[in-house]
């Protein structure tokens, strides 16, 4: 059973324009929830993240959204560039005890085209 | 700055082959995990460390065995490879302090098992 989903495969979107990467989860118990990034051949780099306790997270050109009644958060990015062309990978952990794990999303492949 | 580090990068096996993927960590985080990543099946946690002398099972970790005699090591040892365990691997820690969520992923080991 999936607890994090990221329903889209794939995005393409001209450069310039805003991306939106969305997310969804099932656990109610994930109470923090991240953004990774991942280029081919390389590992997932940490991009943004966001604690329940908000429903915003702003880092430059990334926003993280987080609607807790929906179980839903979205990354947008603006504006895009061609160098944001990667998988993007959403993940989630709950806190408490040793529950350290992050589970994660399959991934979203972004591709920006100039 | 090493962070994580995985060794080899590529390897290739034959059935029934057994090996081991290294990996170190020089931020002296507590926790440790190995992750799969399957094209469509996202990044899956096969096995993680709390601490030294501390392991449990991920998501998937038939076939795979782990230890953790150290803090700054966690190898992953394949005893005999299948077909199925053709994946690469990601080894990833992270600190187990308040506020300390994010992981650190190593740069992947890509193996292929024939």
């Amino acid at each position: 059973d999936q607890q994090v989903k990221q329903n889209s495969p794939s995005l393409s979107v001209q450069e310039g324009r805003i991306s939106i990467l969305n997310c969804d989860y099932t656990n109610s118990m994930f109470d923090y929830f991240l953004w990774y990034k991942k280029y081919p051949a390389e590992g997932p780099t940490f991009l943004i993240s966001i604690s329940s306790i908000k429903d915003k997270n702003e880092d430059g050109r990334f926003t993280v959204f987080l609607n807790k009644s929906a179980k839903h958060l979205s990354l947008h990015i603006v504006p895009s560039q061609p160098g944001d062309s990667a998988v993007y990978f959403c993940a989630a952990s709950g806190r408490g005890g040793s529950n350290y794990k992050l589970t994660f999303g399959k991934g979203t492949l972004l591709t920006v085209n100039p | 700055n090493a962070g994580v580090t995985q060794t080899p990068k590529f390897q290739v096996l034959k059935t029934g082959q057994s090996m081991t993927l290294q990996c170190a960590q020089d931020m002296n985080h507590e926790y440790m995990s190995w992750y799969r990543q399957d094209p469509g099946m996202g990044l899956r946690l096969i096995h993680y460390s709390v601490g030294a002398g501390i392991t449990d099972q991920g998501e998937v970790p038939n076939g795979y065995n782990v230890s953790r005699s150290t803090t700054e090591d966690f190898p992953l040892r394949l005893l005999s490879a299948a077909p199925s365990q053709t994946s690469v691997y990601f080894c990833a820690s992270r600190g187990t302090g308040g506020g300390n969520e994010k992981l650190f992923f190593g740069s992947g080991t890509q193996l292929s098992v024939l």
